[in-house]
């Protein structure tokens, strides 16, 4: 079964520096891997997604994923932090045609 | 750009009323969903939801559960006697397909307050 593991509850992290938001999965054929942020009292917004190709995924608000089939992981990387990053990441995997199955999700703390 | 939209955005109600909670998926996609976050908690998948029938649906969504697109543009989530575990955010979602690498767009979310 499909599942997706989000081993930090929180990062911290201060305003410059980079950031990594740790991700890692289990699937049984190709992983369809997703990075959505939930900004507080807000919806779930898509950030980016690997389907196939470039193991680095670029996406929205300067965020990127790196995809490593031999560690499983797929974590999210941004190279300077910034304060209005703070929100609540969510990593998840396709799981099956109709479905998207969510890590627990990492909260971001970006501090001035 | 395209967003889905839900209403109402909090609701309160009592313990065995029915509550509906409706969206607007966006307008050329074809696949439509439901999933709800109880506080604190994972984002879980209820159902799915193709050409005016379930798809696919998730042990959470029992009897008490229904969805219906009774237009063109409306998607509404039904619990026909809400209990105290049904409190959570409900959120609806869309995607063009069913094709695993689709990206399903989320609403802003519905939060349910069962008292």
């Amino acid at each position: 079964a499909q599942s997706v593991a989000q081993p930090e509850d929180q990062v911290n992290v201060a305003e410059g520096n980079p950031l990594t938001v740790k991700c890692t999965y289990s699937v049984s054929g190709n992983p369809y891997l997703f990075w959505y942020v939930q900004y507080p009292n807000r919806g779930l917004q898509f950030l980016l997604k690997y389907i196939t190709g470039d193991n680095l995924v670029k996406g929205s608000y300067g965020f990127e994923a790196e995809f490593n089939k031999s560690q499983t992981s797929f974590h999210l990387k941004k190279p300077s932090a910034l304060v209005s990053d703070s929100a609540l990441y969510f990593c998840a995997v396709r799981g099956g045609a109709n479905k998207l199955i969510f890590g627990a999700g990492t909260r971001l703390a970006v501090h001035p | 750009e395209p967003e889905v939209t839900q209403t109402p955005s909090h609701q309160v109600t009592q313990m065995g009323q029915e509550v509906i909670l409706r969206c607007v998926p966006i307008s050329n996609h074809l696949y439509f969903y439901w999933y709800r976050q109880i506080l604190g908690q994972k984002v879980e998948f209820l159902v799915s939801f193709y050409n005016n029938e379930i798809s696919e649906k998730s042990e959470i969504f029992d009897d008490q559960f229904s969805v219906e697109r009774p237009d063109g543009s409306n998607f509404t989530l039904k619990i026909r006697s809400t209990k105290l575990e049904d409190s959570a955010m409900y959120f609806c979602a869309s995607s063009q397909d069913s094709l695993p690498g689709n990206t399903i767009y989320f609403g802003e979310g519905s939060w349910l307050t069962v008292v």
